[in-house]
């Protein structure tokens, strides 16, 4: 049974940075059939698609979040992580990571129960 | 980018009913659409994937059907389990993948 989990602080200062853990059970972030992604949803709000890696160490990113955001992977650790910079009050939201798949119509066939941010001082 | 729209941003229904949500891309793309259900506190589930293919372990009250621009999620006969959040998403333009802005379906 594929599970994910996110793990982090659950409070960050403005300005800081962000940073989150994605630890898989029941799946191998090794798999070439799968990209690792991470996905947002601010109070009250829809969901952000953020980006995602490949076990290759290849991302793809959202253009309104490039600038600030690096992913990485770790396959010993089975996990994959994001880190955010120079956060502000905007980047307040549940984060979820997911599991991407290509050959179910590039679709997100399982989720983490997401961990929510806030950032404040 | 891709936008998508649903409708409506809420539903009030009863156990029982059958309900349609209804999501429309800003431009075809295909039958690349996906459906989720989101609960508070719960990791969020795939319904449907490809417009109409069922998710394994999704009960067969729910179905999608559409292509092109326009798509709908069914819910044949309403559960209590089944009152929660329903978003779509597009697969069409990748890797920038958007969602809809949700429909919350709530207890009538």
């Amino acid at each position: 049974q594929v599970q994910l989990q996110e793990s982090g602080p659950g409070l960050v200062k403005p300005s800081q940075t962000l940073s989150l853990t994605c630890t898989v059970s029941g799946a191998s972030v090794s798999s070439d059939d799968y990209y690792w992604s991470w996905i947002r949803q601010p109070p009250g709000k829809g969901l952000e698609w953020i980006g995602y890696i490949y076990y290759s160490g290849s991302t793809s990113t959202n253009p309104s979040l490039k600038s600030r955001l690096t992913l990485s992977v770790d396959t010993f650790k089975n996990q994959f992580s994001l880190m955010l910079t120079s956060v502000t009050a905007a980047d307040t939201a549940v984060y979820y990571c997911a599991r991407l798949g290509r050959q179910h119509g590039y679709s997100f066939d399982y989720w983490g129960q997401g961990t929510l941010v806030t950032v404040s001082s | 980018d891709i936008q998508m729209t649903q409708s409506p941003s809420s539903l009030s229904a009863s156990v029982g009913d059958r309900v349609s949500i209804t999501c429309r891309a800003s431009q075809s793309i295909s039958s690349y659409l996906n459906w989720y259900q989101l609960k508070p506190g719960k990791a969020p589930k795939l319904l449907i994937y490809a417009a109409s293919n069922l998710q394994s372990g999704v009960p067969s009250r729910f179905s999608g059907s559409g292509s092109g621009t326009d798509f709908t999620l069914t819910i044949s006969s309403l559960q209590p389990e089944d009152f929660a959040t329903y978003y779509c998403q597009q697969s069409y333009s990748t890797p920038l993948y958007t969602f809809g802005q949700g429909t919350k379906l709530e207890i009538k």
